[in-house]
């Protein structure tokens, strides 16, 4: 069984586009995640949901827009894309409480090509 | 804001070689530190690392903490084509991982 899975696996659109990602996971964890990983391999967080509640914003553009309709799910939701949007985006789960932490699971990743 | 710091960023070795990746840390409120592995797709992970001096253990790999010289390392032993991957090392604080730049080793037949 997949613990954490995102759809779809590669997106390529157009500038200008708007586009979601999906993730789910099916662990029981209270904390979910998105990861920008760029060109580089640099895995940088953008956002962190407990409980399905924000709680990490790091200084990404509003033109994302996550969504956590219930505990296993965390989406994302990308207006106007631009080309520098292009990377790999990787959700990931973990029982986290904000004082204890334990290891965060990934999803397998979702190449966005922006042309 | 935490920092985290890996050295080298790449290195090719033989088969049957041993590697050393190093990653130093500054971070408020320290807890842990974490090792993953990224081949081609998701990081998977390796280690947990909490306390200073206690060497953890997987098969071929091992890695220590220093908590006073704020660093880890990681040790590769009798490398295989295998432990090809980029190995990435994080620290956790308030609901996020901070990764480091990553190191890519890669080992030759």
């Amino acid at each position: 069984d997949t613990a954490v899975s995102q759809t779809p696996k590669y997106l390529v659109t157009q500038m200008g586009n708007d586009k979601s990602i999906k993730c789910e996971q099916n662990l029981g964890h209270d904390t979910m995640y998105w990861y920008k990983q760029d060109s580089k391999k640099f895995l940088k967080i953008m956002f962190s949901y407990n409980n399905k509640e924000l709680i990490i914003n790091e200084t990404v553009p509003n033109r994302f827009s996550p969504k956590s309709p219930d505990k296993a799910h965390l989406n994302l939701h990308i207006n106007s894309l631009e080309l520098g949007d292009s990377a790999v985006y990787f959700c990931a789960s973990s029982q986290d409480t904000g004082v204890s932490y334990n290891e965060q699971f990934f999803g397998p990743g979702t190449r966005l090509t922006v042309l | 804001e935490d920092k985290v710091v890996q050295s080298p960023l790449s290195l090719v070795v033989h088969e049957g070689d041993t590697v050393t990746l190093n990653c130093s840390y500054e971070v408020t409120n320290f807890r842990s530190l974490l090792w993953y592995k990224q081949e081609k797709k998701a990081p998977t992970f390796l280690f947990m690392l909490t306390s200073s001096g206690i060497e953890k253990k997987s098969g071929r790999l091992s890695s220590i903490l220093d908590k006073k010289e704020l660093f880890s390392i990681l040790n590769i032993t009798a490398t295989q084509t295998g432990d090809s991957a980029v190995y990435l090392c994080a620290v956790p604080n308030d609901y996020k991982l901070s990764f480091g730049a990553g190191t890519t080793v890669t080992v030759r037949a």
